[in-house]
């Protein structure tokens, strides 16, 4: 079955340290997306990527980097200078264009300890 | 470019009862609009859009919404709400540069 996989699902990381996490589509997507929800609240765009090793900032880049070395593969990393990471981070897919929706991963919640 | 806004951030209504998720959209151009649903600690998922044609659209689990040109609404509903239906339900439309726009999300409690 064709889909988006978010891992790990839950991830805790130590004050200072950068984590990664893994987005992977095999829906053969030109587009994809990191969004940051905090509780009870809305998506915000960190950051897209609409074709292969090219990639734009969202409203909330500071603190985030990214890579797409591969049309399958938009790992987001968590640097240090993200001065509050904890949250769930939800990645999406599309296809490139107007009218299309977006396939979203199951996400990943970091919890910074 | 659009824009959408739903105006309540929570929605409560009794089991059995019809429920209403409001949204309304600014839009330059003919508008696509989406609904999307979130269960707690999982991603969207999809439940309907409007591209062109009727104006009620179905979805999903039962869920339908209305596009209403003259009051630039795109509100869901369901004519029987279950308690299995409480999540959080954003809609969304093209923002600008091939990107969804979402609304800030409205959470539906559907109570016994």
């Amino acid at each position: 079955d064709g889909g988006i996989t978010q891992s790990p699902k839950y991830l805790f990381r130590k004050e200072g340290q950068n984590v990664t996490l893994s987005c992977e589509q095999n829906l053969n997507h030109d587009a994809m997306y990191w969004y940051r929800q905090d509780p009870g609240q809305g998506l915000r765009l960190i950051y897209y990527s609409q074709i292969v090793n090219d990639f734009q900032k969202g409203d909330i880049a500071e603190g985030y980097s990214v890579s797409r070395e591969k049309k399958e593969s938009f790992p987001l990393t968590v640097t240090s200078a993200q001065k509050n990471p904890t949250a769930f981070y939800l990645c999406a897919s599309s296809i490139s264009g107007v009218g299309y929706g977006y396939t979203f991963g199951s996400g990943t919640r970091l919890t910074v300890v | 470019a659009q824009s959408v806004a739903q105006p309540e951030d929570q929605v409560k209504v009794a089991e059995g009862n019809p429920l209403t998720v409001k949204c309304t959209y600014s839009v330059s151009g003919n508008p696509y609009l989406f609904w999307y649903v979130q269960y707690p600690n999982r991603g969207l998922q999809f439940l309907l859009k409007y591209i062109t044609g009727d104006n009620l659209v179905k979805g999903s689990y039962g869920f339908e919404a209305e596009f209403n040109k003259s009051q630039t609404s795109f509100h869901l509903k369901k004519p029987s709400a279950l308690v299995s239906d409480s999540a959080l339900y954003f809609c969304a439309a093209p923002g600008g540069g091939n990107k969804l726009t979402f609304g800030t999300g409205t959470q539906l409690k559907v109570e016994l």
